[in-house]
């Protein structure tokens, strides 16, 4: 079953410390994999997208990493800003039969305490 | 440029009516794609349309529908409201369907039936 797991479910940190977010997958067959942040009330809005042959890519104070052989990525978050408090969400793409589907992590809430 | 607008913003219904949710996507982009959001179930994928054709559509029953006019703006319906319908609904648009465009999604429409 394809399937997209986060973790943590919620984390909480101090401004200004770093943190490390977790995305294992079992989605297959692997098209790309993105990192959206959600602002409460708002859409999602990409930070990365990242093909198979891509191990890590960065955007500011966001690095994604991505390991395809044991299906995990992680989102690491330099020198947390109380702006960086929302929910990040991990997707993976697959292409199937000429279609696109993404599957969804169910997220990870941050919040960066002053 | 514009971004993705969603209307209305905000909507309550009571059980057994209809709703329709407007989408209307960056300039150029004719790829639409609506998503069911929930706090316990994450994003799910309802439906993309492309060039007025539904091109893909996700896990959800009948009374869920949609449309795309000759203008790449689309419409969601969804018939016979039911309380476990209450969900931010969010629309995505992109350049192309079914690869791996950026997505750029709308505020979203917070539905609440009672």
């Amino acid at each position: 079953k394809n399937q997209v797991e986060q973790s943590p479910q919620s984390l909480i940190i101090l401004e200004g410390k770093n943190c490390t977010l977790q995305c294992n997958y079992t989605v297959s067959p692997f098209s790309n994999l993105r990192w959206y942040k959600q602002d409460t009330g708002r859409g999602p809005v990409s930070l990365t997208i990242m093909t198979f042959s891509e191990n890590t890519k960065s955007n500011g104070r966001y690095t994604a990493t991505l390991d395809a052989d044991t299906k995990q990525s992680s989102l690491h978050i330099t020198a947390s800003q109380l702006s960086d408090s929302a929910s990040y969400i991990c997707v993976v793409s697959s292409m199937n039969t000429g279609f696109q589907k993404l599957v969804f992590g169910t997220g990870t809430r941050l919040l960066v305490s002053p | 440029k514009a971004g993705v607008t969603q209307t209305p913003r905000y909507l309550i219904k009571t059980r057994g009516q209809q709703v329709t949710l407007s989408c209307s996507p960056i300039s150029g982009h004719r790829s639409v794609s609506w998503y069911q959001q929930t706090p316990g179930q994450g994003l799910q994928f309802l439906f993309e349309y492309f060039s007025e054709t539904q091109r893909n559509k996700g896990n959800f029953p009948g009374r869920f529908s949609g449309r795309q006019f000759s203008n790449s703006r689309s419409e969601m319906n969804v018939s016979t409201l039911e309380l476990g319908d209450s969900a931010l609904y969010l629309c995505a648009s992109s350049s192309q369907p079914g690869t791996a465009s950026e997505q750029y999604f709308g505020p979203g429409t917070r539905l609440t039936v009672t």
